[in-house]
């Protein structure tokens, strides 16, 4: 069974202050590891798909990077707007289109 | 381009009534899947639609629940005889392949 675990759960910085974030996943093929970004009462919203272990994908503060076990989603001097709960998901070789998703990180960004 | 339009936003419904939930996926995407959030809980699949089909509806309960995705007009996610364990916050997504998938806003059924 596909499994995808994110930690921290949640997570308090100071603007500024950079820090990274996990995702760890045991699936028997992967198609691809998405990262999504989720605002209280809203759809989440795509940020990044990574394939294959090596490939790295930035936007703005944000930058994804991918091995064979587990994905960072690093943030680069973050600002309060960052604030949010971060999403991954995995999508199998074998599952069709289905993406199974980790529980999240929900960031908070003081100023 | 609109992105994904799910309505109601919020839906109330009486134990024992039914709920439908309307999801029109993005311009060109013929891929629709359905997801539901408990509260305090992750995403987790429900089922996979093209045009007229059901691909994969693994994650949907075998009783109560239904999809479709007709040839005109929205999708559809229908629960019969909703009982209060099925308020949640229900997400449609859209992709025009098995490429990355983009998510509507969701509704949010309350069942009292």
């Amino acid at each position: 069974e596909d499994q995808v675990t994110q930690s921290p759960e949640a997570l308090r910085l100071q603007e500024g202050e950079s820090s990274s974030l996990n995702c760890s996943y045991t699936v028997s093929g992967l198609r691809g590891l998405f990262w999504y970004r989720q605002d209280p009462g809203k759809g989440p919203e795509f940020l990044f798909t990574l394939y294959s272990a090596g490939e790295e994908k930035e936007k703005e503060r944000l930058k994804a990077t991918l091995t064979k076990k587990e994905s960072f989603l690093h943030i680069t001097a973050p600002k309060p707007e960052d604030s949010a709960t971060y999403l991954c998901a995995v999508q199998a070789d074998n599952a069709g289109n289905m993406l199974t998703f980790g529980g999240g990180t929900r960031l908070m960004v003081k100023p | 381009n609109a992105g994904v339009m799910q309505n109601p936003r919020h839906l109330v419904r009486r134990r024992g009534q039914e709920a439908r939930l309307r999801c029109s996926p993005m311009k060109g995407h013929s891929h629709v899947y359905w997801y539901r959030q408990l509260p305090e809980e992750g995403l987790k699949f429900m089922v996979y639609l093209q045009k007229e089909n059901i691909i994969d509806e693994s994650g949907m309960p075998k009783e109560r629940f239904s999809a479709e995705f007709p040839k005109e007009g929205p999708s559809i996610l229908r629960i019969q005889q909703v009982v209060r364990g099925d308020s949640a916050a229900y997400f449609c997504a859209s992709s025009p392949y098995n490429t990355e998938a983009f998510f509507g806003q969701g509704t949010r059924l309350t069942v009292v």
